[in-house]
């Protein structure tokens, strides 16, 4: 059982939808983070928040945009997407104290696809 | 900067035989290293971390990396493959070490596994 949640699991969208991908972790941490997995391509890093503050944007097109209302919850809100954008979008969480500081926590992933 | 560099997208084993996942990395700053594993249709699982201290490095379903810094290399075994181990591996570089205030990760392109009967 995964300590960190996404939902939906899976989303098919078009150019002109706007939804959200919701993240919620039980872990007590305090970092969270957005990344894109596209295939055949790395880990991308697109948003890092450390106690509910931006601290890191990878060049993420503004057509993505982030909310972090609390340490325990992040949200991607999507508008007017790419079909390019179609990936598996993770959501993690880490603490930055203890024996597991800077280790990610991964949910199970968002699996986005647009037409 | 930090980068990873995983030799191989697709390796192929048979059952019993040995697993060798190649990893090196180039880091400004003592390194964290980590191994994720990703099964089809779910998340990224720890297999394993070094960050200070014993070299050699035990994770979970009996893989092991032992970390050499001069060659900047993290492989990832495993003695005896088995069937269920099919699946793709990560390996990750940390800055943690450099003083951030959190772990921002960087990965290597994936290597997938692939266990043969």
């Amino acid at each position: 059982e995964t300590g960190v949640t996404q939902t939906p699991r899976h989303l098919v969208m078009g150019m002109t939808n706007k939804k959200s991908l919701k993240c919620e972790q039980h872990l007590g941490h305090n970092a969270m983070y957005w990344y894109k997995q596209s295939a055949k391509k790395p880990l991308e890093l697109m948003f890092v928040y450390n106690f509910k503050e931006q601290t890191e944007n990878n060049s993420v097109p503004s057509r993505f945009s982030p909310e972090c209302p609390n340490s325990s919850h992040l949200f991607l809100h999507l508008h007017t997407l790419q079909p390019e954008d179609s990936a598996l979008y993770l959501c993690a969480s880490s603490p930055l104290l203890g024996s597991s500081a800077g280790e990610l926590f991964f949910g199970e992933g968002s699996r986005l696809t647009v037409l | 900067a930090q980068s990873v560099t995983q030799l191989g997208s697709h390796v192929s084993v048979s059952e019993g035989a040995l697993v060798l996942l190649r990893c090196n990395y180039s880091s400004s700053v003592p390194p964290y290293l980590f191994w994720y594993v990703q099964y089809p249709n779910q998340g990224l699982q720890l297999l394993l971390k070094y960050t200070t201290g014993a070299t050699l490095v035990k994770g979970i379903n009996g893989f092991e990396a032992e970390f050499k810094k001069s060659e900047t290399s993290f492989h990832l075994t495993k003695p005896s493959a088995h069937m269920s181990d099919a699946a793709e591996y990560f390996c990750a570089v940390s800055d943690l070490a450099g003083g951030t205030s959190y772990g921002k990760l960087t990965f290597g392109q994936g290597t997938i596994l692939t266990v043969h009967p």
